[in-house]
């Protein structure tokens, strides 16, 4: 089965704090994703990776960077944590778009204080 | 604005009923539908597709489409209460990527 690993459960940051979020798979899958989940307003695709250092902004990009130096890693990046950015993110991958669904991590879910 | 369209519930059943998940869809392009279960707390896990017209069966669960009407169901036989968490409906937009519905919520009754 496919593996994806979310480094935290669990991080609580501080207002400004710059947020680094890891997200790694271990089926060389080409595709990697970043979402967002809030109550009401359920998933939503902050950015996209179709290969190493390639990516596409989502429907929420504002507020976030992304980095893909190895097929395997897709990495978060809150540049300024703000409290809007409060909520649980997770990370997706799948070997070919249009393959199937995805496989989400078990998602990291950031409280900014 | 693709979008994919789900009634946020909860939807309550006894244990043992049938409970059938109602998803809606805009665009007429999209060929592939999937059915993801999440419980409280954790990521959603896949649990059926579907990709034609009419029913797809696996165990307790079918994936039911219906292209014309733009519209995709997932019915949960004999549900148990272990079946109560939120499933999510996405569809494969033209790009191939997926997009979800907010999710409905299931709860089951012992």
């Amino acid at each position: 089965d496919v593996k994806v690993t979310q480094s935290s459960r669990y991080l609580v940051k501080r207002t400004g704090e710059k947020v680094f979020l890891e997200c790694v798979q271990d089926m060389d899958h080409e595709n990697m994703f970043w979402y967002r989940q809030d109550p009401g307003l359920g998933l939503r695709l902050i950015y996209f990776s179709y290969d190493v250092k390639m990516k596409e902004k989502g429907d929420i990009p504002e507020g976030y960077s992304v980095s893909r130096e190895k097929k395997e890693r897709f990495s978060l990046i809150l540049e300024s944590a703000s409290t809007n950015q409060t909520s649980m993110y997770l990370c997706a991958s799948i070997m070919e778009l249009g393959l199937g669904g995805y496989t989400f991590g078990s998602g990291t879910r950031l409280t900014v204080v | 604005q693709k979008e994919v369209e789900q009634n946020s519930g909860p939807l309550s059943v006894p244990e043992g009923a049938i409970a059938s998940l109602n998803c809606t869809y805009s665009d007429r392009g999209s060929q592939s539908f999937f059915w993801y279960r999440q419980y409280s707390g954790k990521s959603p896990e896949l649990i059926m597709s579907i990709y034609s017209n009419g029913d797809k069966e696996d165990g307790r669960f079918t994936a039911q489409l219906n292209k014309a009407s733009q519209y995709v169901s997932l019915l949960i036989r004999d549900s148990q209460p272990s079946d109560s968490a939120t499933y999510l409906c996405a569809g494969m937009d033209s790009s191939y990527k997926l997009i979800f519905g907010s999710g409905t919520r299931l709860l089951v009754r012992p």
